[in-house]
C-alpha cells in the first residue's frame, strides 16, 4: 500500500550510460514531482509535471528528459550521465488544492556514477 | 540562493524536554509552510503545515508557529521522544503546485 514509490532504490552505473528511473503514486493526485538532494544534502526541485504537462522546469541539464504516461506515473530519465548527476533523487506528488498542497515523497534513489 | 535557511545544523535534547527547530524564509510571498522529517535511506515525510494566514498550528505533540513580520518559523515538540531523532525539514511555497524550496535540515538527537 506504498503512497509513492521509486525504482530502483540503489542505482550504479558508468559515466556516459543513459539510464532511468520510475515513480508511482497510489494517492489520486494530479501534480508530481522530481527533486535532487545533493552531497550537501541540499534539496532542490527538478520538474513538476500536473495532469502530465510539464509546469515547472528548474535550469537543469537537457539530458534529463522526464516522461510522465499518465498522471500515476512520472519518470526520469538520464543520458550521458556525468559524475555530478551522483544524487538521491526523490520522486513527489501532491493534489493542487485552492489554497495548500502537502507533497507526499518517494523513499528515494541513490544513484552513484562511477 | 536560498530562501529557506535552517541556521542549526543539529540539536540535541533530553527525553521528555521541549525541541525547538527554527527556520527562516527570505521571499514575502510564500505563503504556505510545511516541516517534514527524514530517517535516513527514507523519503522526507509530511508532519506538519502552516499556511499564512494563520500563526499556530497543532497536531498532538507538533506545533508550529508562524512570525509573518519576522520571516520566521519554528517546530515545537514536546515531549521529545527518542524516535523523533531524525533529520527536519523546513520548506515553503509561494503557491499551490509550485515546488517546495527546501532548508538544509537539523538533524535532531533526542537522548533517553
Amino acid at each position: 500500500d506504498t503512497a509513492v514509490s521509486q525504482t530502483p532504490k540503489y542505482l550504479v552505473t558508468q559515466m556516459g550510460n543513459d539510464k532511468s528511473i520510475k515513480c508511482e503514486q497510489n494517492l489520486g493526485h494530479d501534480t508530481m514531482y522530481w527533486y535532487k538532494q545533493d552531497s550537501k544534502k541540499f534539496l532542490k526541485i527538478m520538474f513538476s509535471y500536473n495532469n502530465k504537462e510539464l509546469i515547472i522546469n528548474e535550469t537543469v541539464p537537457n539530458r534529463f528528459s522526464p516522461k510522465s504516461p499518465d498522471k500515476a506515473h512520472l519518470n526520469l530519465h538520464i543520458n550521458s550521465l556525468e559524475l555530478g548527476d551522483s544524487a538521491v533523487y526523490f520522486c513527489a506528488s501532491s493534489q493542487v488544492a485552492p489554497i495548500t498542497d502537502t507533497q507526499y515523497f518517494g523513499p528515494g534513489t541513490r544513484l552513484t556514477v562511477l | 540562493d536560498q530562501q529557506v535557511k535552517q541556521n542549526s545544523p543539529s540539536l540535541s535534547v533530553q527525553e521528555g524536554r521541549i525541541s525547538i527547530l527554527n527556520c527562516d524564509y527570505t521571499n514575502s510571498m510564500f505563503d504556505y509552510f510545511l516541516w517534514y522529517k527524514k530517517y535516513p535511506a527514507e523519503g522526507p515525510t509530511f508532519l506538519i503545515s502552516i499556511s499564512s494566514i494563520k500563526d499556530k498550528n497543532e497536531d498532538g505533540r507538533f506545533t508550529v508557529f508562524l512570525n509573518k513580520s519576522a520571516k520566521h518559523l519554528s517546530l515545537h515538540i514536546v515531549p521529545s521522544q527518542p524516535g523523533d531523532s531524525a533529520v527536519y525539514f523546513c520548506a515553503a511555497s509561494q503557491a499551490s503546485g509550485y515546488a517546495l524550496n527546501f532548508g538544509k535540515g537539523t538533524s535532531l538527537l533526542v537522548t533517553p
